[in-house]
């Protein structure tokens, strides 16, 4: 059973670039697409993207000027990037396997990630 | 893109009574190469991840209790809890899977007990 494992910075300032990085365990990384997706507090799910097993990756129309999309296979690892953060963008952040045509079929305990001044 | 659109909103039942929440698609989600539908239906409980309960429409996601159900094609959907259990009190997710980028989720569900 695969585990997602998520980590980065809980608290930013506006404009100031948010890094979280989802490492995965007990399954196989390579040909599965990964995704992104947050939830701002007492809100619903919003998408942010995904990376797919050659690297490629597509994103949210609303989101797509500022975020960027990795993966690390050596490490069974990828990271979201997300700049010029707003207090628009306070959310728990998840890591999800799965994307594309594929359904999201594990996800990451989810990190809170604050914007604030 | 695709809008979800779920509905109601919130609701209250009974324990062991049956829960219906439903989804529709601002287009059809059924493949005709394979003719599956491309819905997904997720649990959510206060402080934890969304849990998979239900691909292709209608497949229960491995360990899921089979008082879980989803049913429809095209772009109506269902969510049918056969006999509410207190542990079933949750927010409850559509989401689309059929075309991306984005893909896309209802506004949730949130269902309680009576």
């Amino acid at each position: 059973q695969v585990q997602l494992q998520q980590w980065g910075a809980g608290l930013l300032k506006p404009s100031e670039t948010l890094s979280l990085t989802c490492a995965v365990y007990g399954g196989s990384f390579s040909g599965y697409y990964w995704s992104w997706i947050r939830q701002p507090p007492g809100k619903g799910l919003e998408w942010i993207g995904e990376i797919n097993p050659r690297g490629g990756t597509d994103y949210s129309p609303s989101l797509k000027r500022r975020v960027t999309m990795s993966v690390d296979t050596s490490k069974n690892q990828f990271s979201l990037k997300l700049t010029s953060v707003t207090a628009a963008d306070t959310a728990v952040y998840y890591c999800a396997k799965g994307g594309g045509a594929a359904r999201l079929q594990s996800w990451g305990q989810g990190t809170l990630v604050t914007v604030s001044s | 893109d695709i809008v979800m659109t779920q509905s109601p909103d919130s609701l209250a039942v009974s324990l062991g009574e049956r829960a219906t929440i439903n989804c529709k698609s601002s287009q059809s989600i059924l493949s005709r190469s394979n003719n599956e539908n491309y819905l997904a239906w997720f649990q959510q409980k206060p402080g934890q991840p969304p849990k998979l309960l239900i691909y292709w429409a209608s497949t229960r996601e491995s360990g899921v209790p089979d008082r879980f159900s989803g049913s429809g094609s095209g772009t109506d959907f269902t969510l049918t809890i056969s006999s509410l259990q207190a542990e079933d009190v949750a927010v409850y997710y559509c989401q689309q899977y059929y075309s991306t980028p984005p893909l896309t989720f209802g506004g949730g569900t949130k269902v309680e007990i009576k």
